[in-house]
This record gives C-alpha cells, structure tokens and sequence, in this order.
C-alpha cells in the first residue's frame, strides 16, 4: 500500500500567518491527492483534490500544490476558525491512504 | 444538495457484529462510490472499503478483508458497512464517504457513528 507522510506532526502558528503543511507519498501518485480539514467532533472536510483544485466549498486562502511524491497544503492569512487537523489522501490506488494528520494550534 | 446521514450510536459486545448504514439523499446513488472510514479515538483516518452501487463488487482493506462486508441498496439508497467478530480494538467512529463528479476524493460525508465495544 501506499504509505502517505504528513509534517509536522504540530504546528504552533499565529492569526494572520502564512503555513505550509507537507505530505509525502511513499510512491508517486501523480496527482491524485486531497487534503481535509477536521475540528474536534466533526467529520472532515474537502478542501483540495487534484493536488490543486480548491473544493467547492473551500475559501480562497486555502491552496495546495504539487504532483508526484511531495505535496504542499499552504493557508494564507490564518483565521481562528482554521486552527484543526489536516489529513492528505491519495485516491490513486486501493487501499486509499491518509497522512497521520498534521495539528495547527495557536 | 447531497446528504449522508448515518446510523446511530452503537455499543455492542466483544465477537458481536455491527452493521452501520448511510442513506444518501439529493443526488443520483447508482454512480458513485460510498466509502467507508474508520477514526479511533484520538487517531487518524483509516480507510475500510468502498462500493459503487453501479459495479456492486465492493472493494476491501486487507486489513478488515475477513471481518468486513460492504453493500449497496439502490432501492432505498443505502450503503451499509457491517464489520463482524468486534474487538475493543474497533471502538472508533465509523463515517461514510463518497467520491464526486470528476474526482474519486471524498467530498461529502456522513455525520459519522460511534460504535463503542465493552463487555
């Protein structure tokens, strides 16, 4: 199976802050990745598919980039609503694959 | 506008079985993939299986390929998940999940299910 690598693990970051999350796949994918969103007692939530293409419902400060084996979620302008888990997952072959999660706190 | 609404919470014995279901609503059922993804407590996301009510052979992990069983009523527009001979290990959250037009990543999900195992 294909072994995806987020980091880090935790990020202490700052309202207004620029952050870059990064998730690695442990063969290439192409661009076959998303990355979700998580608060406590939630289900996730699309944010990016495609490596790239912004999900419906994703505000524009969200983009990610990428292809291949190394992949990058990056937030602009860090809002307190923002502050969650963040999973990348690779839909190129079964079994699908998550990132162990990457925490954004204050 | 699509929803997925789950079953409700469960708490079964050690060696039981759980079947959790997850009505889709607002959007054609039979070409899309509903997938299943377990979360346990304090842990990431773990993929289960998936089934396109379309195709109907369901698609498993390795990891629950004996215990699992995935399948899709186009009648009533229902995935279930069933997982059978429970450990305390499988207490977590269960959700459903399906793909979309022009991706296979997961854009709408369930509200999720706590399925709690205790003797």
């Amino acid at each position: 199976e294909i072994v995806m690598t987020q980091s880090p693990a935790t990020l202490s970051v700052s309202p207004g802050e620029r952050v870059t999350l990064s998730c690695r796949a442990s063969q290439s994918i192409s661009s076959n990745l998303a990355w979700y969103q998580q608060k406590p007692g939630q289900a996730p939530r699309l944010l990016i598919y495609g490596a790239s293409t912004r999900a419906s419902r994703n505000p524009g400060r969200f983009s990610g980039s990428g292809s291949g084996i190394e992949f990058t979620l990056t937030i602009d302008n860090l809002q307190a609503e923002d502050f969650a888990v963040y999973y990348c997952h690779q839909y190129i072959l079964r079994p699908y694959t998550f990132g162990q999660g990457t925490k954004l706190e204050i | 506008q699509v929803h997925l609404v789950q079953s409700g919470a469960a708490v079964k014995e050690p060696g039981s079985s759980v079947k959790v279901s997850c009505k889709a609503s607002g959007d054609t059922f039979h070409n899309y993939a509903f997938n299943w993804v377990r979360q346990a407590p304090g842990q990431g996301l773990e993929w289960m299986g998936g089934i396109t009510p379309m195709f109907g052979t369901p698609d498993y992990s390795e990891e629950f390929q004996d215990r699992v069983t995935i399948t899709a009523d186009e009648s009533t527009s229902t995935a279930y998940m069933e997982l059978s001979r429970l450990k305390s290990e499988d207490t977590a959250v269960y959700y459903c999940a399906r793909d979309f037009s022009g991706s296979y990543a997961f854009e709408f999900w369930g509200q999720g299910t706590v399925v709690t195992i205790s003797s």
